[in-house]
């Protein structure tokens, strides 16, 4: 079964950092793209970053641009996120997500999210 | 980046209604390369709709997509009642991708 599964969220202040974690099983990782999303409470889903199959293309959105980080360990089938400089709007649920269907942007495959909150 | 747009914003109907729901692109949209998700409260969203027509694998047939360049439509022809949720539409023929902000189809 293909499974991705979010960890290291929580509470953290505002300037702080965090590091999210994707765990991947039931697929060959380091043949996808991955992606990150959020979702702010009671708001859309919001692209944040991907990165490709052996790590040496990444992109991000420009509200994370600078601060955010992301990278692979293909040999652990784990995507990261690094989070630097937290602010309130970056409080929102973030899912990790394959693409599917021949597309590197269109996502079948998203984990369950893990809740970031940034607050004093 | 292509801003998607979608209305209305909440939508009530009844189970066994048919529901349809639009969502307004700021530019062309390459391709046809709209896709359709299907979101319950806590969990993560399902891909229903991709190319702006296709159903994605072991969605019902009740689920239709439709539309071309800027204005796309996802209609439900008979709702059941597990299809009361939040739709969001996404591009994914412009990077970045985006995804409009989502038509809550709630029971009335």
């Amino acid at each position: 079964e293909v499974q991705l599964v979010e960890s290291g969220g929580g509470l953290v202040q505002p300037g702080g950092s965090l590091r999210l974690s994707c765990a991947a099983s039931g697929f060959i990782f380091s043949r996808y793209w991955m992606h990150w999303v959020r979702q702010a409470p009671g708001k859309g889903l919001v692209w944040v970053s991907r990165i490709n199959g052996d790590g040496s293309s990444t992109s991000y959105a420009d509200s994370v641009k600078g601060r955010f980080t992301i990278s692979r360990d293909n040999a652990k089938n784990t995507l990261y996120l690094q989070m630097n400089s937290l602010r309130a709007e970056d409080t929102a649920v973030y899912y990790c997500a394959r693409p599917g269907y021949s597309s590197t942007w269109l996502l079948d495959v998203w984990g369950k999210g893990t809740t970031v909150t940034v607050s004093s | 980046e292509i801003v998607l747009t979608q209305s209305p914003g909440t939508l009530s109907l009844s189970p066994g209604e048919r529901a349809t729901l639009s969502c307004r692109a700021s530019q062309s949209v390459s391709s046809s390369y709209l896709a359709w998700y299907q979101q319950k409260p806590g969990q993560a969203p399902r891909l229903l709709i991709y190319g702006a027509s296709s159903r994605a694998t072991g969605i019902p047939d009740r689920f239709s997509g439709s539309g071309s360049g800027t204005d796309f439509t996802l209609t439900i022809s008979r709702l059941e009642p597990e299809d009361f949720a939040v739709y969001s539409c996404q591009q994914y023929g412009s990077s970045p991708c985006s995804f409009g902000q989502g038509t809550k189809l709630e029971i009335k």
